[in-house]
């Protein structure tokens, strides 16, 4: 079946620009995850979702990171008034459950490459 | 806190050789534990998982890793090294009870012919 989708692939934007990225998670995956993957700072978690709630968001790093979900599926990332620093890979991923037992593990869509200009 | 060091940035290793890549966490608690390889420009690809019971997990392309609780310990292995192994390779945990996995730097995987 289809893996998990991302989009765009490659965004340049200036700065102060707001951008959205999307990410398309496997099919019947309800919990689904945003991770940031830059040269400074590795991967880091942004923003838990379990169905359409945001349990954690602890991840996001300023005020300027939303993100939403809507019907359990789609999930969009909004960078408000973008900095050079929030250049980076934005990686989606979604596994069958959140936490729980089960430590299914989490399956990784290509990525949207953010350069801020 | 949960952290994962992996020692060794880069590796390189001639094709045919053994594979070690090495992984250690610091938790209170076992938590799960993850190998995810990054091929150039490619997201990350699950190698193997480690959860509960056998404690040598075998995963994809033939890698293993082995958790060992007394040492903290979740090395990558793969008995000889193929060209098309040359990648990042990232070891992650996350706790039983929660949901963020923590990831290590990644060690980059180079295979001489």
């Amino acid at each position: 079946g289809a893996g998990v989708s991302q989009s765009p692939s490659n965004k340049v934007t200036e700065k102060g620009k707001d951008v959205e990225l999307r990410c398309d998670p496997i099919s019947g995956h309800t919990a689904l995850y945003w991770y940031r993957q830059s040269l400074g700072q590795g991967l880091e978690f942004l923003i838990y979702f379990q169905g359409n709630s945001a349990p954690d968001k602890s991840g996001l790093p300023s005020d300027r990171f939303s993100a939403e979900r809507t019907g359990g599926s789609v999930s969009t990332l909004t960078i408000q008034r973008t900095q050079q620093e929030d250049s980076a890979v934005y990686l989606c991923a979604s596994s069958l459950d959140g936490g729980g037992l089960a430590g299914t593990g989490q399956y990784f869509g290509p990525g949207t490459r953010l350069l801020v200009l | 806190a949960q952290s994962v060091t992996q020692l060794g940035s880069h590796v390189s290793v001639s094709e045919g050789a053994l594979v070690l890549l090495r992984c250690n966490y610091s938790s209170s608690v076992p938590p799960y534990l993850f190998w995810y390889v990054q091929y150039p420009n490619q997201g990350l690809q699950l190698l193997l998982k480690y959860t509960t019971g056998a404690t040598l997990v075998k995963g994809i392309n033939g890698f293993e890793a082995e958790f060992k609780k007394s040492e903290t310990s979740f090395h990558l292995t793969k008995p000889s090294a193929h060209m098309s192994d040359a990648a990042e390779y990232f070891c992650a945990v996350r706790p039983s009870w929660g949901n963020m996995l923590t990831f290590g730097g990644g060690t980059r995987l180079m295979v001489k012919p």
